[in-house]
């Protein structure tokens, strides 16, 4: 399988614990993007990027949380000192855009993270 | 205002039945938009671009009003298989920025 994968799939953890999630893109795809997902809301944006640059952050997107994508390959979302309201389905996409094509998204499977 | 808004239903519909949801969006100057699918406890997958003169996909129907600035997803002889959340999905005017997703509309189609 040759989609965008994600690890781990579900998470679950205490209030004040550090979590990390990792987002494998499609090989080819310049552009990573992290969204976040709530029951019965849409996919909220939170950061992107363009090879290993990161190009935007959300005003949702906290100090406490942190993304990277060294290598401009696999990306991880770090969130620290988690929250309740941090509980959430974090969705990671990716996306070959080139000029003049914004590219479609493929998004992976997600991780379900709960903070009790 | 929201970015993106849509009506959250949900919309119960009989096999069969043609059903239309709505989209508005607030930046005048948004540039693409397309309608993504969201099956229950999956990811997004895209459905269909939205163009400027309206576009159709086999029983999906597509049309984007810049004047309203609405989109609009027209089913027709809707299947089970249809019962899904839609997304509306905009891009922002200076075309670098990423998606912005509504809140999605549900669909349930009836046997």
């Amino acid at each position: 399988d040759t989609g965008v994968s994600q690890d781990p799939r579900h998470k679950i953890t205490k209030r004040g614990q550090n979590v990390t999630f990792r987002c494998d893109p499609i090989s080819e795809h310049n552009r990573l993007y992290w969204y976040r997902q709530t029951l019965g809301q849409g996919p909220e944006f939170l950061t992107y990027f363009q090879n290993e640059a990161q190009l935007e952050k959300s005003r949702l997107l906290s100090d406490r949380f942190s993304a990277e994508r060294p290598k401009g390959s696999f990306s991880t979302l770090e969130i620290q000192r988690t929250e309740q309201g941090d509980s959430a389905m974090y969705l990671c996409a990716s996306s070959l855009v080139t000029i003049g094509n914004t590219g479609e998204l493929f998004f992976g499977e997600g991780s379900r993270l709960t903070v009790l | 205002r929201k970015e993106v808004e849509q009506d959250p239903g949900p919309f119960n519909v009989p096999e069969g039945a043609t059903v239309a949801f709505n989209c508005t969006y607030s930046n005048s100057a948004s540039q693409s938009f397309f309608w993504y699918r969201q099956d229950c406890r999956k990811e997004p997958k895209l459905l269909m671009s939205v163009y400027s003169s309206g576009n159709e996909d086999g029983r999906f129907t597509a049309q984007l009003n810049r004047a309203s600035q609405y989109i609009s997803l027209l089913i027709r002889d809707s299947k089970l298989s249809d019962s899904a959340t839609y997304l509306c999905v905009v891009i922002a005017p200076s075309g670098n920025t990423p998606l912005v997703f509504g809140k999605g509309t549900r669909l349930s189609v009836i046997a």
